[in-house]
């Protein structure tokens, strides 16, 4: 009930193309939902969050979708560019005081210019 | 966003050796930092949360005696691995989160012990 299931694991996108990660969750409890990117040798960086009240949010090129009834989120990239390979995690926090994160397995983006 | 500085980025010991691992919230006081480890290619796994003042948390299966927590100041939390060993090679990487919007992470230590 813990666990964050991403996929795919490896994904390959044309430049100018959408690549869509996607992630899913049982516990009902997870109340925060950030994604994170990280290139090689590098510490992960914050991309975008969400919380379950709301359904969508866009930053730029990057768009999480929200279905809490379905327990699931998604992360979109709009436009991609070789500059955004690189592993994406989704992760989930708990609404209790621990702020833990729970990450997903990771996803390989490649964007072939 | 909020920075947090890990030094040093990378480092490699003699079997048998300890390494400290500093982590340093700089534009910001956290109470709580996180360990955690990563191995090639795969996500990253929490080893302990780290708690200013007190004992930190560690999480089932990481040896608290070999992965040693100290977090004396709101910006300042340090992992030792004592006694490392080669099988304790991977990269180490800590966060911190300056409210409820989001961890912000170090850039993560390699460590190689040879």
């Amino acid at each position: 009930q813990q666990q964050v299931k991403q996929s795919p694991q490896s994904l390959i996108v044309q430049k100018g193309g959408i690549s869509i990660i996607n992630c899913a969750y049982e516990n009902t409890a997870f109340d925060y939902f950030p994604w994170y990117q990280q290139f090689p040798g590098k510490g992960p960086a914050l991309l975008i969050a969400i919380r379950p009240d709301v359904s969508e949010k866009k930053e730029g090129r990057f768009t999480i979708s929200f279905n809490k009834s379905a327990k699931q989120f998604s992360l979109h990239i709009m436009d991609s560019q070789p500059g955004d390979s690189a592993t994406y995690f989704c992760a989930a926090t708990l609404g209790d005081s621990s702020y833990k994160l729970i990450f997903g397995s990771g996803t390989r983006l490649l964007v072939r210019p | 966003g909020a920075v947090v500085s890990q030094h040093p980025s990378w480092v490699i010991c003699k079997s048998g050796t300890s390494v400290k691992i500093e982590c340093r919230s700089l534009d910001f006081q956290a109470t709580t930092m996180f360990w955690y480890r990563q191995f090639p290619k795969q996500s990253l796994m929490l080893m302990a949360t780290s708690n200013e003042g007190s004992k930190a948390t560690y999480e089932q299966g990481v040896e608290k005696d070999k992965f040693l927590i100290n977090h004396a100041s709101l910006t300042l939390s340090t992992l030792t691995v004592t006694s490392a060993h080669p099988e304790d090679s991977s990269f180490y990487i800590c966060s911190a989160m300056p409210d409820r919007l989001g961890a912000f992470f170090g850039q993560g230590t390699r460590l190689t012990v040879v």
